[in-house]
């Protein structure tokens, strides 16, 4: 089945450094998307990205869809204490096609910021 | 703006047991979701519905599980029998037509003794 594989799997950064965390596919994408969870919370929708080759930006976060739809990074220029949480990429559960909420989601990579 | 509740948050029982949650979506989305997410991962799909309708059920979901949403509003899951490889955080969410954006509630977190 599907698989999509986060790297790395934990980053620590001092405040003020930037963080990138990648998302690869194991088959084509129509669409991927990001997720924040904060400790002890539940996953946030971040955005959506559709589009080959696409590039989003919101405030600090960076978000690219590769051109092949099978991979994705979310950057953040100079973290902040309030970016700590784990970061997901999540694809359409279903190959091919939409997937109407079914999503498979990466392992995460967790981000700690130390101040 | 009321979210995605979920009751209860915690649930702590013995193996053996029956547990139900319960998970009220967003009032105007029709599609719910349940996922569960073991610590160090990510939510993995259990099943939809759109409005009453049980769309789709993940193989993970074996006969021990079974989840309704007999009037399209609110949702249950039910687990029987609870196994200690049960035990993780169990998510709901809900979304509407027309897009794939999911809305999580705080999610059940069950512990099976």
């Amino acid at each position: 089945g599907q698989q999509v594989m986060q790297i790395p799997q934990y980053q620590h950064v001092q405040e003020g450094e930037d963080f990138t965390t990648y998302c690869n596919s194991s088959t084509t994408l129509s669409n991927i998307q990001w997720y924040k969870q904060r400790p002890g919370g539940h996953p946030v929708f971040l955005i959506q990205l559709v589009k080959s080759g696409e590039v989003k930006k919101q405030k600090r976060l960076t978000f690219q869809f590769g051109e092949a739809k099978k991979n994705s990074s979310l950057h953040i220029t100079a973290t902040q204490t309030t970016d700590v949480g784990t970061y997901f990429c999540a694809g359409p559960g279903n190959a091919g096609g939409t997937s109407y909420g079914k999503l498979t989601f990466g392992q995460g990579t967790i981000l700690t910021v130390h101040p | 703006d009321t979210g995605v509740s979920q009751d209860p948050r915690h649930k702590i029982t013995k193996r053996g047991q029956n547990v139900t949650f319960r998970c009220d979506p967003i009032s105007e989305h029709n599609r719910l979701y349940w996922y569960r997410q073991t610590l160090g991962q990510g939510p993995e799909f259990l099943t939809y519905f759109q409005n009453e309708a049980q769309l789709e059920k993940s193989r993970l979901l074996s006969d021990r599980f079974s989840a309704e949403r007999p009037k399209g509003s609110f949702s249950t899951l039910e687990i029987q029998r609870t196994e200690q490889g049960d035990s993780a955080m169990y998510l709901c969410a809900s979304g509407g037509l027309g897009g794939e954006k999911l809305f999580f509630g705080s999610g059940t977190q069950l512990s099976v003794l």
